[in-house]
C-alpha cells in the first residue's frame, strides 16, 4: 500500500527565513505526490504536484518540492516565509482504488507557524 | 470560472438524524470525490464517482452513501448520525490531463456538527 509520513507535526519559523516541511513516501512503484495547504476554516488548495516528470517541482506562492527516489522523500521548501504562509500543510500520495479510479491518501499534516 | 461549490457551509444535527450534503464540480469535470476530515487529522477518502457511477469507496460504513447526477453534481448522504460523524466534509472535482494524470481540486467543505 502507498502511504506518506510527515515527519513534523508542527514547524515554527521566523518571517523571512526558509521553510522546510518534510515528507517521506512509501510506494512499490513511481508515485504521484502532491502538497496541499489548508488555511484555518478553509478547504484544501493544491500547492504543487509531482507526476514523474521533472524531479524539482515548482508550485504557487514560491513553494517548491524535490522528489528524491533514493531517499523516498518529497520535502516542501520555500526560501523566505511570509506571515500568510501560516497554515496546515498536507503531503499526499495518489493511490489506485480500482475500476480506473484513484483516491488521495493524506499525511497527518504539518502545522506551520510564522513568527513576526 | 467558478471553482468547486458545496452547500451548506455549516450544519448542526442530532444523533440519529440524516443529512444530505451537496457539491457542484468545476465546469467540464465529470468526476467528484468525497472526503471526511475529522478535527486535527488529514482527510479520509469516502467515495469517488465518475459519470454517475461509483468508482471507488473508502472504509466507511453503509450509513454513508452518495450519488452523482447527469449534470455531474453530487450528493453525500449520511444516515443514523453518530457523534463521531462530526467533521468537515470535502468534495473534490477531478480532472485528468492528456497523459491521464488525475488532479483533484477541493471545495471549501461543509462543517457538520452532530449533537
Amino acid at each position: 500500500a502507498q502511504s506518506v509520513t510527515q515527519l513534523d507535526s508542527h514547524v515554527s519559523v521566523s518571517e523571512g527565513t526558509p521553510v522546510l516541511l518534510r515528507c517521506n513516501y512509501s510506494s512499490s512503484y513511481s508515485p504521484s505526490l502532491f502538497w496541499y495547504v489548508q488555511h484555518p476554516n478553509k478547504g484544501l488548495q493544491l500547492l504543487l504536484k509531482y507526476t514523474s516528470a521533472a524531479t524539482l517541482v515548482k508550485g504557487i506562492n514560491g513553494f517548491e518540492a524535490e522528489f528524491k527516489k533514493s531517499e523516498t522523500s518529497f520535502h516542501l521548501t520555500k526560501p523566505s516565509a511570509h506571515m500568510s504562509d501560516a497554515a496546515e500543510y498536507f503531503c499526499v500520495v495518489r493511490t489506485y482504488s480500482g475500476a480506473g479510479s484513484y483516491q488521495l491518501t493524506f499525511g497527518k499534516g504539518t502545522k506551520l507557524s510564522v513568527i513576526p | 470560472d467558478a471553482g468547486v461549490t458545496q452547500s451548506p457551509t455549516h450544519l448542526i444535527k442530532t444523533r440519529g438524524q440524516q443529512v444530505t450534503l451537496r457539491c457542484s464540480p468545476i465546469s467540464g469535470h465529470k468526476s467528484v470525490s468525497w472526503y471526511q476530515q475529522v478535527l486535527g487529522q488529514g482527510p479520509q477518502f469516502i467515495f469517488q464517482y465518475y459519470e454517475k457511477e461509483e468508482r471507488g469507496r473508502g472504509n466507511f460504513p453503509d450509513r454513508f452513501s452518495a450519488r452523482q447526477f447527469p449534470n455531474y453534481s453530487s450528493e453525500l448522504n449520511v444516515n443514523a448520525l453518530l457523534l463521531g460523524d462530526s467533521a468537515l466534509y470535502l468534495c473534490a472535482s477531478n480532472s485528468r490531463d492528456r497523459e491521464g494524470q488525475e488532479t483533484q481540486y477541493f471545495g471549501p467543505g461543509t462543517r457538520l456538527l452532530v449533537l
